[in-house]
């Protein structure tokens, strides 16, 4: 069965600061990856996924995250944080297309961005 | 585009009654969508699959008899809890499945608050 470990509950981080979410996952072949932010009170908006190919994948709102498959690891990062960024970020794996795409969602990262 | 909507964005209601709550991709056809329930400052928990024209595929633990599925159009889902209790009270998210890039869109969830 799939799994995600985000090893990082709450990151407190300055603004201009960069940042690394961690996302660990478990699967026994190549996974789908996804990171979604989601707001307080609102649902999940995708911020990058990965599927093949190019390892470093560039997503909406600045962020990149890259695929280390002898890691099984795909972590999140951002140049310089906006006090905007603050969020609950989740880490995701899917097994496959259509109705395998099922995602396994880590625990979240709460970020924290002080000015 | 892959915009999903939710209706009702928050609910409130009495202890056995039903609530419906409506999924809807607006600018894709989906197959396959998804609900999901949320504790607080949880992650989220797959409750059950939902595929165009056929029964739901429910995941372990979730009761199909309370939570009603329906499926019945490429742009609409349903989800009904039926006989509410207060341990029902929950943040209720569903996504689409987009078949053009394999990716889900989540909705902007739906708070239940049950009396």
């Amino acid at each position: 069965a799939q799994s995600v470990t985000q090893p990082d509950i709450h990151i407190t981080v300055s603004e201009g600061a960069s940042l690394e979410l961690r996302c660990n996952y478990s699967y026994g072949a190549t996974p789908y990856l996804f990171w979604y932010v989601q707001s307080p009170g609102q649902g999940l908006q995708l911020l990058l996924k990965y599927f093949s190919g190019d390892t470093l994948v560039q997503g909406i709102k600045g962020f990149e995250a890259e695929f280390k498959r002898s890691q099984s690891s795909f972590n999140l990062r951002k140049p310089s944080v906006h006090w905007s960024d603050a969020a609950e970020y989740f880490c995701a794996v899917g097994a496959g297309s259509g109705t395998a795409s099922k995602l396994t969602f880590g625990t979240g990262t709460r970020l924290q961005v002080t000015l | 585009g892959a915009v999903v909507s939710q209706h009702p964005s928050w609910v409130i209601c009495k202890s056995g009654t039903s609530v419906k709550i409506e999924c809807r991709s607006l600018d894709f056809q989906a197959t396959t969508m998804f609900w999901y329930r949320q504790f607080p400052k949880q992650s989220l928990m797959l409750m059950a699959t939902s595929n165009e024209g056929s029964k739901a595929t429910y995941e372990q633990g979730v009761e199909k008899d309370k939570f009603l599925i329906n499926h019945a159009s490429l742009t609409l889902s349903t989800l009904t809890v039926t006989s509410a209790h207060p341990e029902d009270s929950s943040f209720y998210i569903c996504s689409a499945l987009s078949p053009s890039t394999d990716t889900q869109y989540f909705g902007p969830g739906t708070r239940l608050t049950v009396l």
